[in-house]
């Protein structure tokens, strides 16, 4: 099975900051790398597909980026709704796994 | 609109046995891959299975082979998971999403999800 880590685990940063989460898999996945975005008690929401494809609707401060085995999403100016905790997932070959999760929070 | 609506969950003694749904609406249920994904209390998220268009292949996670079964009925735009030998560790809140398939492994559409817990 190939192995997603996300780095940091948590980070604390303030609106208007611009934020990165990091993820690597076990092994080069090419690009097949998604994001997502979950706030408590609520369903995951796709951010960000193919390591770099911004989803419909999804808001510009969003980019990802990556191929192989490192990816990253950046947040370009965190927002008050941003504060979530991010998964990354890798739909290279099943078993599809997801990294551990970044919990953003406000500092 | 999208929609994706979970049922069947509920608490269930070790061993026992659950069917759980989704009711697909707002797509044409019947050219996507779906899958059920589930996320344990306080934890992150698992993959369990998937199914293609047809139903003609379907992928397990190894913690869940031999008992859960997904299945879909297109003509009712649903979505099934049949879990047996429930586990404690098989407690979670179990989600439908759209998509996870060969050629496009993401999931672009969730439910909110039904809560399956596992306890005597």
């Amino acid at each position: 099975d190939i192995q997603m880590t996300q780095s940091p685990s948590s980070l604390s940063a303030s609106v208007g900051d611009r934020v990165t989460i990091t993820c690597r898999a076990s092994q080069s996945i090419s690009s097949s790398l998604n994001w997502y975005q979950q706030k408590p008690g609520k369903a995951p929401k796709l951010l960000i597909y193919a390591a770099s494809s911004l989803q419909s609707g999804v808001p510009s401060r969003f980019s990802g980026s990556g191929s192989g085995t490192d990816f990253t999403v950046t947040i370009s100016s965190l927002q008050t709704e941003d504060f979530a905790t991010y998964y990354c997932q890798q739909s290279y070959s099943t078993p599809y796994t997801f990294g551990q999760g970044t919990k953003l929070e406000i500092k | 609109e999208v929609q994706l609506v979970e049922s069947g969950g509920g608490l269930v003694q070790p061993g026992g046995s659950l069917r759980l749904s989704c009711a697909a609406s707002g797509f044409t249920f019947s050219n996507y891959w779906m899958s059920w994904v589930r996320q344990a209390p306080g934890k992150g998220l698992e993959w369990v299975a998937n199914i293609k268009q047809d139903g003609s292949e379907r992928y397990y996670v190894d913690s869940v082979k031999g008992r859960f079964t997904i299945a879909r009925d297109n003509a009712k735009n649903s979505l099934y998971l049949q879990i047996n030998s429930l586990r404690a560790e098989d407690t979670a809140v179990y989600y439908c999403a759209r998509g996870g398939g060969t050629y496009n492994g993401r999931f672009d559409y969730w439910g909110q999800g039904t809560l399956v817990t596992v306890s005597s």
